[in-house]
């Protein structure tokens, strides 16, 4: 099984502020990422697909980068609703594997 | 995208068995991969298993392996989820989430909160 590692684990921030989650696979995936958002008593929603592109309806504020091994999801200018938990997850090979999420929390 | 419409929650004895059914609306859900993942609470989220069209059977996760067994009935729309030997490891919310083609899920049932307790 591939292994996403994801980092940090929790943070703290404020509305306004920039905010990057990493993801490292360990092996080469391509760009067969996705990066979503779950709050509380809720189904996860995709924010990202293909490593970078943006899931109609999602903010531009919303962005993810990267390929191979190493992806990040950045939130350009935290807003209130942004409070969350978000994970990524790999779809390159069987079975599909999502990283540990980090929870964005207000600081 | 397909809609997904998830049964609503259980209580189980240790032992027993569960059945959760995601029902498809705005297209066949045979023609998308359609996954189960699971979450325990407080934790993240787990993929069990699934069906690809391109792979003809299920997959399974060897966790579940012996287990679960995951369905599509053409007939009624629907996915559907059977997990046996239950304990109260599987207390969790179980999701349906579909994907089109190789791509990654996003469609998702609403969850459905499965309680094991004696």
């Amino acid at each position: 099984d591939i292994q996403m590692t994801q980092s940090p684990s929790s943070l703290s921030a404020s509305v306004g502020d920039r905010v990057t989650i990493t993801c490292r696979a360990g092996q080469g995936i391509g760009n067969d990422l996705a990066w979503y958002q779950q709050k509380p008593g809720k189904a996860p929603e995709r924010l990202i697909y293909a490593a970078s592109r943006l899931q109609s309806g999602v903010p531009s504020r919303f962005s993810g980068s990267g390929s191979g091994t190493e992806f990040s999801l950045t939130i350009s200018s935290l807003q209130p609703e942004d409070f969350a938990t978000y994970y990524c997850l790999q779809h390159s090979t069987y079975p599909p594997t999502f990283g540990q999420g980090t929870k964005v929390e207000v600081k | 995208q397909v809609q997904l419409v998830q049964s609503g929650a259980e209580v189980k004895k240790p032992g027993s068995s569960v059945n959760v059914s995601c029902k498809a609306s705005g297209g066949a859900l045979s023609y998308y991969e359609v996954g189960w993942v699971r979450q325990a609470p407080g934790d993240g989220l787990e993929w069990m298993g699934g069906i690809v069209p391109a792979f003809g059977a299920p997959v399974y996760a060897q966790k579940f392996q012996g287990r679960v067994t995951i369905t599509v009935d053409k007939s009624t729309n629907s996915a559907y989820l059977h997990l046996s030997s239950l304990t109260s490891e599987d207390t969790a919310m179980y999701f349906c989430a579909s994907a089109m083609g190789s791509g990654s899920f996003r469609g998702w049932g609403q969850g459905t909160l499965v309680t094991v307790s004696s």
